[in-house]
Parts: C-alpha cells; sequence; structure tokens
C-alpha cells in the first residue's frame, strides 16, 4: 500500500530555534498533503492543507507565518515551525492520499518538544 | 463548523468480548466517514464509509454508516487484548477534501 514517511520522529530544541519537518510519499505523487496536531490526550487537529505548487490553506486559528509550509514537489511537504516556543509542544503527523476519494495515509508523526 | 463525536470516551473489557463504538457527524458537504486505530503513533486505516446501511468488515472488525442518522459504528467482537488501542472517527467534507476527527475512544482489553 501506499507509504507516506515523515521525518523527523522526535526532536527537542530549544525555545527560539525553528524546527523543519518533512513528510514525503513514497510510492505514489500527493498533490494534496494535510498537516495536523496533536495534543496528549485530544484528537487530530487540522492544522493546514499543502497544495503542490500553490499556497497553503490553513485553517482558522494556525498561524501561517508561524507554521510555514511548502510543497515544493508532488511527493513533499514540509512544515516549518518558527521561533517555537514551549505550546508548540505536541505530536504534529502528515497524511497524503493517492487520489481523490482515496483514504488517508498518515505519516508516523514527529514528537515536538520545545524547552 | 464541522464536527464528529465519538463515545463512550474509554472502555474497559475483557478479552473475547464484543464492543460497539459510536461516532455522529456534522460535516458540511458530507463526502465519507473513515475509521482509523491508533496504536502508538500514526493512525492505520480501517474502514471508509460513503454508502449507508451496507456494512464493512474486516475480520473481527466490522461498520456501518447511517446517514439519515448521521452515525456510524464499529463492531469489534471477540476482542483481543492487541485490539486495545485509540479508535478514531473521522468525517470528510466534501468541499475541502479534508478530514475532521473526533476525540476518540480509548480501549482497553484485559485478559
Amino acid at each position: 500500500g501506499a507509504v507516506v514517511s515523515q521525518h523527523p520522529s522526535r526532536v527537542i530544541c530549544k525555545s527560539g530555534t525553528s524546527v523543519k519537518i518533512e513528510c514525503r510519499s513514497l510510492d505514489f505523487q500527493a498533490t494534496t498533503m494535510f498537516w495536523y496536531r496533536q495534543f496528549p490526550k485530544q484528537s487530530l487537529m487540522l492544522m493546514a492543507t499543502s497544495n503542490e505548487g500553490s499556497k497553503a490553506t490553513y485553517e482558522q486559528g494556525v498561524e501561517k507565518d508561524k507554521f510555514l509550509i511548502n510543497h515544493a514537489s508532488l511527493t513533499l511537504s514540509t512544515l516549518t515551525v518558527t521561533s517555537a516556543h514551549p505550546e508548540d509542544s505536541s505530536f504534529y503527523i502528515c497524511s497524503a492520499r493517492l487520489l481523490a476519494n482515496e483514504k488517508l495515509f498518515f505519516g508516523s508523526g514527529t514528537q515536538l518538544s520545545v524547552l | 463548523e464541522d464536527k464528529v463525536v465519538q463515545s463512550p470516551l474509554s472502555l474497559v473489557v475483557h478479552e473475547g468480548d464484543t464492543v460497539t463504538l459510536n461516532c455522529s457527524y456534522e460535516v458540511t458537504n458530507f463526502r465519507s466517514l473513515l475509521w482509523y486505530k491508533q496504536e502508538k503513533k500514526a493512525p492505520t486505516f480501517l474502514f471508509m464509509l460513503t454508502s449507508s446501511g451496507i456494512e464493512k468488515k474486516s475480520g473481527r472488525l466490522s461498520s456501518i454508516l447511517d446517514k439519515k442518522e448521521l452515525s456510524s459504528i464499529l463492531n469489534i467482537t471477540a476482542t483481543q487484548t492487541g485490539d486495545s488501542a485509540i479508535y478514531l472517527c473521522a468525517g470528510e467534507s466534501g468541499t475541502a477534501s479534508k478530514l475532521t476527527f473526533g476525540t476518540g475512544t480509548r480501549l482497553q482489553v484485559t485478559l
């Protein structure tokens, strides 16, 4: 089946630094990828929809200048958390689908801890 | 705003029991409902439901959608300890092809 790879799986950083998370579709081309955030004991919350070759669509309440999304190719989307703060500590997970009306495949997630 | 509600929030059962997990949704321009199992990190896909009243089955798991009631159930028969996980339900909006997840049901199966 289709595979989505996410890297890194875990990152610990100091407050004020920026962190980049990569999401790759390994055996298919994904024109659209989705970025979710999950706080402990809470559900997955959609942050933004990443569109290849165009600007990402952000959900209400998500700061686009803080969470930079780049979808430069059909197999790679990146999420950069700029000037990270402790409240940004969370589990970030990306997803992609092979075709419209198909199921969503998830990456393995990135646990971000900001000290 | 799209909304998905799951119940119960958590459940503890004995191995061999049958469980039913519930999901109700309010999704704009509803396209499909999906069930995922989340054990440690990434959710793994279970079912995608688009048609009302048609049961989908995979081994001991089955699921059905009721578009009239805006709900779905996930059944697990003869539960095993390996079924212990968080089960997530998500409604897909056809408008933007995005998923809205419920808070999940945490299932624990004990010996």
